[in-house]
């Protein structure tokens, strides 16, 4: 059990450009989720997955923002034209099924839109 | 979807004291909670789950829950300087939770 892994652990860029973050979860799990997080707030919901459907996504969810888990293991969050609003902690979870099964968080990865 | 209500205070304990965060819970349907600890600037991590009704003990840490009241604690004995983080509560198959704020612990020395 290595983790979850998100990558890249930082990223800077300009307003307009569009950004792409990876997320590993952990092998066995089946469920995979997108969190954002702001300073003083808690994890907000994306979205996120059960293998490799998209099960839900946040009503808040911006359509510049789209996540895909193409084979039900790793999943990518890409943001479109990036806002000054979107700088933020974005953090992915992994979790097998079930109401007992708690979920892993990753790193994080870090967004600074200038 | 579920929701949980945490006070986010900050709660300013001594250490050495005992520290008490509540969390209440909108879903009666809800079997299972889970703790969780975020240090600033970092990811949350899991501390405590609990799937029953009463208390679970894990060294300093006690989670309690009460279904009838739908509410769920968790104390901290002997708190130490190091437990000074904010504390998340979720429920399980709460994936589609916005986990609020969570509430702040200071442990001052």
């Amino acid at each position: 059990d290595t983790g979850v892994s998100q990558d890249p652990r930082h990223k800077i860029t300009k307003r307009g450009q569009n950004v792409t973050f990876r997320c590993d979860p952990i092998s066995e799990h089946n469920r995979l989720y997108w969190y954002r997080q702001t300073l003083g707030q808690g994890p907000e919901f994306l979205t996120y997955f059960q293998n490799e459907a998209q099960l839900e996504k946040s009503r808040l969810l911006s359509d510049r923002f789209s996540a895909e888990r193409p084979k039900g293991s790793f999943s990518t969050l890409e943001i479109q034209r990036t806002e000054q609003g979107d700088s933020a902690m974005y953090l992915c979870a992994s979790s097998l099924v079930g109401e007992n099964s708690p979920l892993h968080f990753g790193n994080g990865t870090r967004l600074t839109v200038t | 979807q579920k929701e949980v209500e945490q006070n986010s205070g900050p709660l300013s304990v001594p250490e050495g004291a005992i520290a008490s965060l509540n969390c209440t819970y909108s879903d009666r349907g809800s079997q299972s909670f889970f703790w969780y600890r975020q240090y600033s600037g970092k990811s949350p991590e899991l501390i405590m789950s609990i799937y029953s009704n009463g208390d679970k003990e894990d060294g300093r840490f006690t989670a309690q829950l009460n279904k009838a009241s739908q509410y769920v604690s968790l104390l901290i004995r002997d708190s130490q300087p190091s437990d000074s983080a904010t504390y998340l509560c979720a429920p399980g198959e709460g994936y589609a939770l916005n986990f609020g704020k969570g509430t702040s612990l200071l442990v001052t020395p």
